[in-house]
């Protein structure tokens, strides 16, 4: 099974800073038949279900706003959230979808500083 | 609008048998390969199973393979999960969660709409 492994496993910014959150596999995830690295990452508020923001490391899901953004490739991944609103308090997980099983990071735990 | 309902859940002893349902809606249910994914209380995210878009295909995580069977009707635009041989460590919210992409059998897979989920707790 390919290991996802985040950081930091929390952190607290202030509103309308920015936040980082690192992902990072135990082996590539880069799917040679596109070219595209096989990333997503999910936002799960408490009581609710994850929501897909990001897919193919740097798409953004339909009706996520753009101050969510994904880059990387083969390895290592990045979710940024360029300015930190009050709703986005959270916690985020990766997942690499290259291979069966899929599997996800350990989750980030978002708050407001 | 994609809407994915899931019921079932319950209570059961370990040992037993429980048989989960997601019933879909907003979408073209026979296009789209499903997964249940779990979360245990306090927990991550953890991939189940997965079921091509005509049921041809079927894929399990090593520690439901041989106890948990993942089907669908597409006439009735459900998914099911029969789950026997219950065991403590199973206890978890179980999602329904669809393909991104139609007709795919083979990964890559990632899950674009959830459900609430259900809570399965197994204990005596």
């Amino acid at each position: 099974d390919i290991v996802m492994t985040q950081s930091p496993d929390s952190l607290a910014v202030s509103l309308g800073e920015r936040a980082t959150i690192n992902c990072k596999s135990r082996q590539s995830v880069l799917y040679s038949s596109n070219n595209r690295n096989c990333l997503a990452w999910y936002q799960q508020k408490p009581g609710q279900p994850p929501k897909l923001l990001i897919y193919w490391a740097s798409t953004r899901a339909s009706g996520v706003p753009d101050r969510f953004s994904g880059s990387g490739s083969g390895t290592d991944f990045t979710l940024t959230i360029s300015r930190l609103q009050a709703e986005d308090v959270a916690v985020y997980y990766c997942q690499q979808y290259y291979t069966s099983p899929s599997t996800f990071g350990q989750g980030t735990k978002v708050e407001i500083k | 609008q994609v809407h994915l309902v899931e019921s079932g859940g319950g209570v059961v002893q370990p040992g037993r048998s429980l048989r989960l349902s997601c019933a879909a809606s907003g979408f073209t249910f026979s296009n789209y390969g499903m997964h249940w994914v779990r979360q245990a209380p306090g927990q991550g995210l953890e991939w189940v199973t997965f079921i091509s878009f005509d049921g041809h295909k079927k894929d399990y995580g090593d520690s439901v393979k041989g106890r948990f069977t993942i089907s669908r009707d597409n006439s009735e635009d459900t998914l099911y999960l029969q789950m026997n041989t219950l065991r403590a460590e199973d206890t978890a919210v179980y999602y329904c969660a669809k393909d991104g992409d139609a007709y795919t059998i083979d990964p890559p897979f990632y899950f674009d709409s959830w459900g609430q989920g259900t809570l399965v707790t197994v204990s005596s």
